[in-house]
């Protein structure tokens, strides 16, 4: 297993434009998480998944930002209208919950988007 | 909510210098506690964790201990090289996604 993979590792877009990520989580990870890192600062939580149904949205979510995780396997984030602001690192994880306790989170490379 | 406050940045040492970065954290309940690195375009990856009181995580000469009484978690290394130079990230995980919440990050830097 080659763990968790993001595509694109780099992104620049216009504002206004929409934009699409990808993750592919470790393959029998079920929980799958969504963060968003600006320069300086630590990730921030945004969503998580758990199999393919999203169980919890950050308020930083807003209405332009959508994920999805049809069948349970890799998810993809996309931003609607980018602004400048949504400029940040965006870093997906995973991790396999079967029981109470304390489930590491594997954490991918990142996609790193410039909005223009 | 759930906060981490961490020591802020950046630090530079000389190599075999001992090294700690502050973590304290507010959470309801006793959350379990982690340290992450990341290293120069690379991803975070999970340093080591505690996950109850007087815990003692460690990991590649790292150690963190869990104190309840102070709500902290501070990293320590008895002796730093140049390949330790990264970001530091001390997180928290809580609510029922168990999602991590992150300190703001301690740039590391070790001269030879």
């Amino acid at each position: 297993d080659t763990g968790v993979s993001q595509d694109p590792r780099h992104k620049i877009t216009k504002r206004g434009q929409n934009v699409t990520f990808r993750c592919d989580p470790i393959s029998e990870h079920n929980r799958l998480y969504w963060y968003r890192q600006t320069l300086g600062q630590g990730p921030e939580f945004l969503t998580y998944f758990q199999n393919e149904a999203q169980l919890e949205k950050s308020r930083l979510l807003s209405d332009r930002f959508s994920a999805e995780r049809p069948k349970g396997s890799f998810s993809t984030l996309e931003i609607q209208r980018t602004e400048q602001g949504d400029s940040a690192m965006y870093l997906c994880a995973s991790s396999l919950a079967q029981a109470a306790g304390v489930h590491e989170q594997y954490f991918g490379p990142g996609t790193r988007l410039t909005v223009t | 909510g759930n906060s981490v406050t961490q020591m802020e940045g950046p630090v530079t040492l000389s190599e075999e210098a001992f090294l700690t970065i502050n973590c304290t954290y507010t959470a309801t309940g006793y959350p379990s506690l982690f340290w992450y690195v990341q290293y120069p375009g690379e991803g975070l990856q999970l340093l080591l964790k505690a996950t109850k009181a007087d815990d003692k995580g460690s990991n590649k000469g790292f150690e963190a201990t869990y104190r309840k009484e102070t709500t902290s978690f501070h990293l320590e290394k008895g002796s730093v090289q140049v390949s330790d130079s990264a970001v530091y990230f001390c997180a928290s995980v809580s609510g029922s996604a168990r999602q991590l919440t992150f300190g703001s990050g301690t740039q590391l830097t070790v001269l030879p």
